[in-house]
């Protein structure tokens, strides 16, 4: 089953306690990228990347670090949590096309509460 | 820089009626347009997209959307609406590889 899978699902956590989301999927794609969504915002863009070791910031990526190894893997890092980090986080994946990207895959999403 | 206007927060109609959501865009260049659909305590999900040609797209659960260039305008249609269509709904354009979201649009379809 293609899909899209992300841990942990839910997080508590403490200030400047530093913490791995990871993403993980299975279609192949070029194409991955991290979202945050909260409340009358919708979902802003963290990092993204095009393939394997290449990564650009999206709208948000101030306190954020990623990292793309491997073809399947995505892990956001949060280095030093605050509590403005508190949100729902989703990872994405899709196939490139030419100009640009297909239609997204998206993870269940984590929540992350940061105390 | 590009953006995204989902000018109602909320949209309310009565199951069977015609549903539209307004999704306005500003990008550079030729954009690709998606609209993606989150219902109650879950994930996203993909509906529809626009990157080149006809400009009225037909995508899933009997959505269809209009591209107009001239108004920079990507509004999301149903023709008869459910119950089961209650939920938020998010309008997005990519420029090369970066993707922007507009804020999201409650939709509740009364019975």
């Amino acid at each position: 089953e293609a899909q899209v899978t992300q841990n942990p699902r839910y997080l508590i956590t403490v200030t400047g306690k530093k913490l791995t989301v990871t993403c993980s999927q299975n279609m192949n794609h070029e194409y991955m990228s991290w979202y945050r969504q909260d409340p009358g915002l919708g979902l802003r863009q963290i990092y993204y990347s095009m393939n394997v070791e290449v990564t650009d910031k999206g709208d948000v990526p101030e306190g954020y670090k990623v990292s793309r190894k491997e073809k399947r893997n995505f892990p956001l890092i949060l280095e030093s949590p605050s509590p403005n980090q508190t949100s729902l986080y989703f990872c994405a994946s899709s196939s490139r096309l030419a100009g640009g990207i297909g239609e997204l895959f998206f993870g269940e999403g984590s929540r992350l509460t940061v105390l | 820089a590009q953006s995204v206007a989902q000018p109602e927060d909320q949209v309310n109609v009565a199951e069977g009626n015609p549903l539209t959501v307004k999704c306005t865009y500003s990008v550079s260049g030729n954009p690709y347009l998606f609209w993606y659909v989150q219902y109650p305590n879950r994930g996203l999900q993909f509906l529809l997209k626009y990157i080149t040609g006809d400009n009225l797209v037909k995508g899933s659960y009997g959505f269809e959307a209009e591209f107009n260039k001239s108004q920079t305008s990507f509004h999301l249609k149903k023709p008869s609406a459910l119950v089961s269509d209650s939920a938020l709904y998010f309008c997005a354009v990519s420029n090369d590889y970066k993707l922007s979201f507009g804020a999201g649009t409650t939709v509740t379809v009364r019975a």
